[in-house]
């Protein structure tokens, strides 16, 4: 069974542009989450997606903001970078509704220049 | 103040020590516990995964939570150069959602 695939795994960009991360979920598993992983932090809750929609939010400002398909994966948009966006971003994805634990994929790294 | 705190680490030990990694939390409403293994540009991995009070065993691996004091551990037997890596802990409530994680500890075993 193919895990939780990322894409790029790496991108540059600089101050002000918009960033575009890819995901897709296990094979069956219809929410996505992702997480913010600055350099030394923990993992921080950015967004959660379950059947196409929105279901929470962590503590980040409007311009991060994503989209679920009907395949179940999942984009994350980041517009009007700041070099504090540079950080490795995590998706993970369970079965709908599953209590049970997230898996992860090895994330996209962004650097902001 | 944070939700989940971690011991900071970073942790150096040498082969075949007993390593001990300890979180703890304080929001009642978390059930579920988790501890992840994270390699250097590499996804955080799942290690062990725990609900009630007490401990789970796998291989060398010994996850313990006393929720009574808010207070989750994770023990290494026979620590090997391979577990060289970063440990995070992190807690979910019965909800569907988001898990909370710690900072992490970095663990280093020299051979």
């Amino acid at each position: 069974e193919a895990g939780v695939t990322q894409s790029p795994t790496h991108l540059i960009k600089t101050r002000g542009q918009q960033a575009t991360l890819r995901c897709s979920p296990i094979s069956g598993h219809t929410s996505v989450y992702w997480y913010q992983q600055a350099l030394g932090l923990g993992l921080q809750f950015l967004l959660w997606y379950d059947e196409g929609e929105e279901r929470n939010r962590g503590n980040f400002p409007p311009r991060f903001s994503g989209r679920q398909f009907p395949n179940y994966s999942s984009e994350l948009n980041v517009n009007a970078l700041e070099l504090e966006d540079s950080a490795l971003y995590l998706c993970a994805s369970t079965y709908r509704g599953d209590v049970q634990p997230q898996h992860f994929g090895d994330g996209t790294r962004l650097s902001i220049l | 103040q944070k939700e989940v705190e971690q011991d900071p680490g970073p942790l150096s030990v040498p082969e075949g020590a007993i390593v001990s990694l300890n979180c703890t939390y304080s929001n009642s409403a978390f059930q579920y516990f988790m501890w992840y293994r994270q390699y250097s540009r590499k996804g955080p991995e799942l290690l062990m995964y725990t609900y009630s009070s007490g401990n789970k065993e796998d291989g060398r691996f010994t996850a313990q939570v006393d929720k009574s004091s808010k207070y989750i551990s994770l023990f290494i037997r026979d620590s090997q150069p391979s577990d060289s890596a970063t440990y995070l802990c992190a807690m979910r409530g019965t909800n569907a959602g988001k898990s909370t994680f710690g900072d992490g500890t970095t663990l280093t075993v020299k051979p």
